[in-house]
């Protein structure tokens, strides 16, 4: 079964149109994290909750924001998409920030055209 | 700045050769280092090193932490084409840093 969900697998979003990637979770872990990877790149963290605690990477441009609504939930918002996010967004989590091992989402292809 | 650094970025070799992949890393809150295997999908896991010089194995592959040098290898023996992939090594503090990955290829 499904630990870390990622609705869609796929997603086509128009130039500057807001664009919601979802991502939950069966695990009860406290830690969600966002990554974005573009092609032929590594991950790279956007941002973490820890419960309710949001943790911005410094260089996360402020387009990217994000809401955990409850333990379960997490979304990625991109309020004005541009050609440059077109990417893999990849969900994870884990119980605890140190000693546990995160559990990745499928992830989300974004396509902006 | 933290940071992982992984070797060679690209590699080819036929199969049944044997290969080894390099990592190391500069993390100021180091816990742990993580190896993953990336096709065309989420990264899938593999390893995960926290003690220098003890060796983790599965089936063909093997890695080894040297916290002393801050490094770490993934050895993969009698290749297969099954194993062509991007070999991901993260370093985890509170967080997950990722090096760019080796893209491996894997002839028949």
């Amino acid at each position: 079964d499904a630990m870390v969900i990622q609705n869609p697998r796929y997603q086509v979003t128009q130039f500057g149109k807001p664009v919601t990637l979802s991502c939950s979770q069966t695990l009860n872990h406290n830690v969600m994290y966002w990554y974005q990877q573009k092609s032929s790149q590594a991950p790279k963290l956007l941002f973490h909750y820890y419960d309710k605690d949001f943790n911005n990477e410094a260089d996360t441009p402020d387009n990217f924001q994000s809401r955990r609504p409850n333990t379960s939930f997490c979304f990625l918002d991109i309020r004005s998409p541009g050609l440059g996010d077109a990417a893999m967004y990849l969900c994870a989590t884990s119980r605890e920030l140190s000693g546990s091992l995160p559990d990745f989402g499928p992830g989300t292809r974004l396509t902006v055209t | 700045e933290d940071k992982v650094v992984q070797s060679p970025l690209s590699l080819v070799v036929h199969e049944g050769d044997t290969v080894t992949l390099n990592c190391s890393y500069e993390v100021t809150n180091f816990r742990s280092l993580l190896w993953y295997k990336q096709e065309k999908k989420a990264p899938t896991f593999l390893f995960m090193l926290t003690s220098s010089g003890i060796e983790k194995k599965s089936g063909r592959l093997s890695s080894i932490l040297d916290k002393k040098e801050l490094f770490s290898i993934l050895n993969i023996t009698a290749t297969q084409t099954g194993d062509s992939a991007v070999y991901l090594c993260a370093a985890k503090d509170d967080k997950i840093i990722f090096g760019k990955g080796t893209r491996l290829h894997i002839l028949p």
